[in-house]
């Protein structure tokens, strides 16, 4: 079945270096969404992605989808102690009903 | 506009005993999909329901596990005779439309079983 791996599995920075993580799936998508989850938290909706090569900007966050549509980025620029979190990219393939998650990448940040 | 809600946020069940998990999505959504996340791991696709009809159930464990979407009130998540394994957070989104629109997800059971 389809599967989609995230790296890195856990990061910890300093308040205001950058932070990516990067999301690979076995199959091709029809579109990416990317979610954010805070510690005790439910996942909240980011951002999609549907065409190839697609960048998409908000503030300090920025999302790639890849030219062959099975992988992407999420990179944060000059983090914040409000960016903790695991964030979490998520896949259709289209023809499926249902998204598959990402393993996650858990973002520590620190003073 | 109130959104997703569950209940119980946290639910404690004996092994062997049932638990009934409740979501009612935002209003106007009629697409509703559980997922299951363990501690410290991502979130397992399990169930997608529409109103009264179950649509895609390929994550749903064959036994014990059931779900409904009934015409009037909340979609249900049942587990019977729960197992240690079962503990976990019970996540409910729902969509206005299909994937791949944006799910807006609840808050989740936490459930434990003893």
């Amino acid at each position: 079945g389809q599967q989609v791996m995230q790296i890195p599995q856990y990061q910890h920075v300093q308040e205001g270096e950058d932070f990516t993580t990067y999301c690979n799936s076995s199959t091709t998508l029809s579109n990416i969404q990317w979610y954010k989850q805070r510690p005790g938290g439910h996942p909240v909706f980011l951002i999609q992605l549907v065409k190839s090569g697609e960048v998409k900007k908000q503030k300090r966050l920025t999302f790639q989808f890849g030219e062959a549509k099975k992988n992407s980025s999420l990179h944060i620029t000059a983090t914040q102690t409000t960016d903790v979190g695991t964030y979490f990219c998520a896949g259709n393939t289209g023809t499926a009903s249902k998204l598959t998650f990402g393993t996650g990448t858990r973002l520590q940040v620190t003073l | 506009n109130a959104g997703v809600m569950q209940n119980p946020r946290h639910l404690v069940r004996r092994r062997g005993q049932e638990a009934r998990l409740r979501c009612s999505p935002m209003k106007g959504h009629s697409h509703v999909y559980w997922y299951r996340q363990l501690p410290e791991e991502g979130l397992k696709f399990m169930v997608y329901l529409q109103k009264e009809n179950i649509i895609d159930e390929s994550g749903m464990p064959k036994e014990r596990f059931s779900a409904e979407f009934p015409k009037e009130g909340p979609s249900i998540l049942r587990i019977q005779q729960v197992v240690r394994g079962d503990s976990a957070a019970y996540f409910c989104a729902s969509s206005p439309s299909p994937i791949p629109n944006e799910q807006f997800f609840g808050p989740g059971t936490r459930l434990t079983v003893l």
